[in-house]
């Protein structure tokens, strides 16, 4: 079956800008997860959301960062006035549960944003 | 608070054999799991491997083996008969009950095969 997709693979905007990453997940999948991954560096946690209970926030950097997801499937992430320390790679996962700890995350290939 | 801990920012192995990558973590909750993930040049994370604490063997799938040491709190990540196709940046994870669903990540190594 398809993989999780993101669009778009590539955004350059400028400084100032708003910027909206979207995510697809697997069909079947319940949880969704958003990290951030600066170039050279780990996957950093910013948001996560589990059918229709109040998605986990705690790793969004700023309030200049916010993401939804309608309908329990696809999630947008969108960046205000984005900044030029925005820039990175921006990863959508997706897992069959949150419960447990055993189940593996399956990631898309990423939006890469550049704030020039 | 976890932490996931890479000392090797980079290695090299030549074709067809086999080579260790490290990784330790931190963590107070007594239920965990481990996971590593692999990340070609092409940017996308593959998962390879899984270990949770409470297994009582370590976990093999193919040519990806984990050493599991739960006392010293290392995972290492072995790959035997390396292929080309291996070169990548390896990230090893970590996930407890204590911190909902999130992925911690080390920093990674990456893995350079040689002929």
């Amino acid at each position: 079956g398809a993989g999780v997709s993101q669009s778009p693979s590539n955004k350059v905007t400028e400084k100032g800008k708003d910027v909206e990453l979207r995510c697809d997940p697997i069909s079947g999948h319940t949880a969704l997860y958003w990290y951030r991954q600066s170039l050279g560096q780990g996957l950093e946690f910013l948001i996560y959301f589990q059918g229709n209970s109040a998605p986990d926030k705690s790793g969004l950097p700023s309030d200049r960062f916010s993401a939804e997801r309608t309908g329990g499937s696809v999630s947008t992430l969108t960046i205000q006035r984005t900044q030029q320390e925005d820039s990175a790679v921006y990863l959508c996962a997706s897992s069959l549960a949150v419960a447990g700890v055993r189940y593996e995350q399956y990631f898309g290939p990423g939006t890469r944003l550049t704030v020039t | 608070a976890q932490k996931i801990t890479q000392t090797q920012p980079g290695m090299f192995v030549q074709e067809k054999e086999a080579v260790t990558l490290d990784c330790t973590y931190d963590t107070s909750d007594p239920s965990y799991g481990l996971f590593w993930y692999k990340q070609p040049s092409s940017g996308e994370m593959i998962f390879l491997i899984y270990q949770g604490s409470y297994d009582q063997q370590n976990a093999t799938e193919g040519r990806y083996s984990l050493n599991f040491q739960k006392a010293r709190k290392s995972a290492n990540l072995v790959i035997s008969a390396s292929q080309l196709g291996d070169s990548a940046m390896y990230f090893c994870a970590m996930r407890s009950t204590g911190t909902a669903s999130k992925l911690t990540f080390g920093t990674g190594t990456r893995l350079q095969v040689t002929l």
